[in-house]
């Protein structure tokens, strides 16, 4: 049930652009995306919804592709500041469930 | 200022003993959940609760237990049954379990020796 994400880390240098992508074996209701840095909590990005649009934060943004129930999360112009690790929180069915997390993409930007 | 507040940061148990975390919200939340985060493992499901007096086993309840007697208030109770207790606690709440939306707490580092 846990989602799968991919890949599992990855080392960026300012500016380049990353794709971080979320995959479910269950038919999806929503996608949350949330970035955890070393010792915080978790903050929320954004929720893609089945039959919702893509979503944008900043110079992140997000997609869901309900045929293959999948969401990538798209990371253009990298920042020094986006380094954490990246979540994907998954409900399932007809959504009003507790999210299911993927194990995290650790994220890392080096200038 | 409104949120979640997890005590203490950091927390101490020799092997055997019951320990509790806590986790209190002003955000007038009706759901509470609680997270478990080891390494490379994301985070787990525990307990949740949707609204006061009622909450539901996630997927790693064993050695666990919880209360839910107040909106604001959601402890986790560690117990000597929890085999690998060692690990970072997250406590997170919604407005309502329709959207599940989470803000979660600073979480407790609990270290059982």
């Amino acid at each position: 049930q846990q989602p799968v994400q991919s890949p599992q880390a990855v080392i960026l240098r300012e500016g380049e652009d990353a794709v971080i992508n979320c995959s479910s074996s269950k038919a999806l209701y929503s996608v949350h995306w949330y970035r955890q840095k070393h010792g915080e909590a978790p903050v929320f990005l954004m929720i893609l919804l089945k039959g919702g649009e893509q979503k944008g934060h900043e110079k992140i943004s997000a997609s869901f592709n309900e045929k293959k129930q999948q969401s990538s999360l798209y990371l253009t112009a990298s920042q020094l500041s986006y380094s954490g690790t990246y979540f994907c929180g998954t409900e399932i069915g007809s959504g009003n469930t507790p999210l299911v997390f993927g194990k995290g993409t650790r994220l890392s930007v080096i200038a | 200022d409104g949120g979640i507040t997890q005590s203490p940061k950091y927390l101490f148990r020799k092997e055997g003993q019951n320990v509790t975390l806590s986790c209190e919200q002003n955000l007038n939340h009706d759901a509470m959940y609680w997270y478990r985060q080891d390494p490379g493992q994301g985070l787990r499901l525990i307990y949740y609760s949707q609204i006061v007096n009622d909450f539901q086993k996630g997927d790693i309840a064993e050695g666990y237990s919880v209360s839910r007697e107040k909106k604001e208030s959601f402890p986790l109770t560690v117990t000597s049954a929890q085999k690998n207790p060692t690990a970072f606690y997250l406590c997170a709440s919604s407005i309502s379990p329709g959207v599940p939306e989470a803000f979660f707490g600073q979480g407790t580092r609990l270290t059982v020796v």
